[in-house]
């Protein structure tokens, strides 16, 4: 199993360009989940999504859309990339539902700069 | 005021000391609680899940105080690999809250 898989690994941007990073997982997680990581801010949460179908805004949502393309995919669109918006952004799922065991699996991340 | 604060470090420590890492959390409604570690450009992967009569497994041992809103990390024996940053991680309902995270560098 290759578990989350995102792409691309790398991208640099010039402001106001747009682009989507895909996210892929294979182990049957119903929730899917798109963090952006600062430094000394953590991982913030962007969107998720708590099933197929059904998605919703986590701590900071503004300048991203997501889509759930089916059980397996959940990519984040920037329309207009900022700077502000350069980051690492991490994709995230787990089985929600299991009292106490909400383990989530990250991919390995895309490093995102926009100039 | 963060909802998941954590000392940011840098720890560093010989192999073989005992360290221990805090992290105090503002939402008293949080229903689960984790550390993750995250090796430098890696990331994060679940260590061990909190519960509320502590937990230990090995070396690492986990502890909540719902009271005072507080989770500990132990690591007894400090290898070289266990150097990494260790994110304190607060969930509520489909809402994890990361903390900044705590560096640890473990010495030869």
């Amino acid at each position: 199993n290759a578990g989350v898989t995102q792409t691309p690994k790398f991208q640099v941007l010039k402001t106001g360009q747009s682009m989507t990073l895909q996210c892929a997982q294979d182990m049957n997680h119903n929730s899917m989940y798109w963090y952006r990581q600062d430094p000394g801010m953590g991982l913030r949460l962007i969107y998720y999504s708590a099933s197929e179908g059904t998605t919703d805004k986590g701590e900071v949502p503004n300048g991203y859309n997501v889509s759930r393309l089916n059980k397996r995919e959940f990519s984040l669109r920037l329309e207009s990339a900022a700077p502000s918006q350069t980051s690492v952004y991490f994709c995230a799922s787990s089985e929600v539902g299991l009292a106490g065991s909400n383990e989530q699996f990250f991919g390995p991340g895309t490093r995102l700069t926009v100039l | 005021r963060k909802e998941v604060e954590q000392d940011p470090g840098p720890f560093n420590v010989p192999e073989g000391a005992t360290v221990a890492f805090n992290c105090t959390y503002s939402n008293s409604a949080s229903q689960s609680f984790f550390w993750y570690r995250q090796d430098c450009r890696k990331e994060p992967k679940l260590l061990m899940s909190v519960y509320s009569s502590g937990n230990e497994d090995g070396r690492f041992t986990a502890q909540l105080n719902r009271a005072s809103q507080y989770i500990s990390l132990l690591i007894r024996d400090s290898k070289l690999s266990d150097s990494a940053t260790y994110l304190c991680v607060v969930w509520n309902n489909n809402d994890m809250r990361f903390g900044a995270g705590t560096r640890l560098t473990v010495k030869p």
